[in-house]
């Protein structure tokens, strides 16, 4: 069975400052990672994914996320946040047969 | 098209009404799918095609839902006497094959408003 987790549905950082939104999965497979975001009134956009090529993933927009076996955590980071960051992200966990997605963290960026 | 498409972008509809959702994928997508996202619930998956066929329908809600696609392209989910929970947004994604494993392109969604 497979599950994905996002802590917090709400996160707020300032302009400048780190990002950091966290995801917790569980997979009884070799998992196949990913996060999108979906800025308002648009379909959701692919900006990283994780197939077990390498641990540290770099996705557009300057943000990457570190896949942690040991803890089966794949956090989204980004070192500085821009005003252009702000919208909903969600982290999604896939087998061979369904994808499931997180209930998504809506990222504020205060001026 | 450049991207998919989804119609319309807005619907209102009083409960009990039939409202029928279309999507137009990726030209070459083979593989297309529907999600419902409501308000704090994230995506809650609903069915895939691989061409017209759709080997599992278990994600629909109920037998209220039903889904088709003709000619390897557009899809249409319909809604049958709609209820006020059936409010969410819709939306629709294709890719060049069905493996869950490959990035999904999504369309802006369609918003169902049931009163």
């Amino acid at each position: 069975a497979q599950s994905v987790t996002q802590l917090g549905s709400h996160v707020s950082v300032s302009e400048g400052a780190l990002v950091l939104l966290r995801c917790n999965y569980s997979s009884s497979v070799p998992p196949y990672l990913f996060w999108y975001v979906q800025y308002p009134n648009q379909g959701l956009q692919l900006l990283l994914k994780y197939t077990s090529a390498a641990t540290l993933v770099k996705g557009i927009n300057g943000f990457e996320a570190e896949f942690k076996k040991s803890e089966t955590s794949f956090h989204l980071t980004k070192p500085s946040a821009h005003m252009s960051d702000a919208a909903e992200y969600f982290c999604a966990v896939s087998g061979v047969d369904k994808i499931i997605f997180g209930k998504g963290t809506r990222l504020h960026i205060l001026p | 098209g450049a991207g998919v498409s989804q119609s319309p972008s807005n619907k209102v509809t009083e409960k009990g009404k039939d409202v029928e959702l279309r999507c137009d994928p990726i030209s070459g997508h083979t593989a297309l799918y529907w999600y419902r996202q409501s308000l704090g619930q994230g995506l809650e998956f609903l069915i895939y095609f691989q061409g017209n066929s759709a080997p599992d329908k278990s994600g629909l809600p109920s037998d209220r839902f039903s889904a088709e696609r003709t000619g390897g392209s557009v899809s249409t989910l319909t809604i049958q006497r709609t209820q006020q929970e059936d409010s969410a947004v819709y939306l629709c994604a294709s890719s060049p094959g069905v493996l869950f494993t490959i990035e999904q392109f999504f369309g802006p969604g369609t918003r169902l408003t049931v009163l």
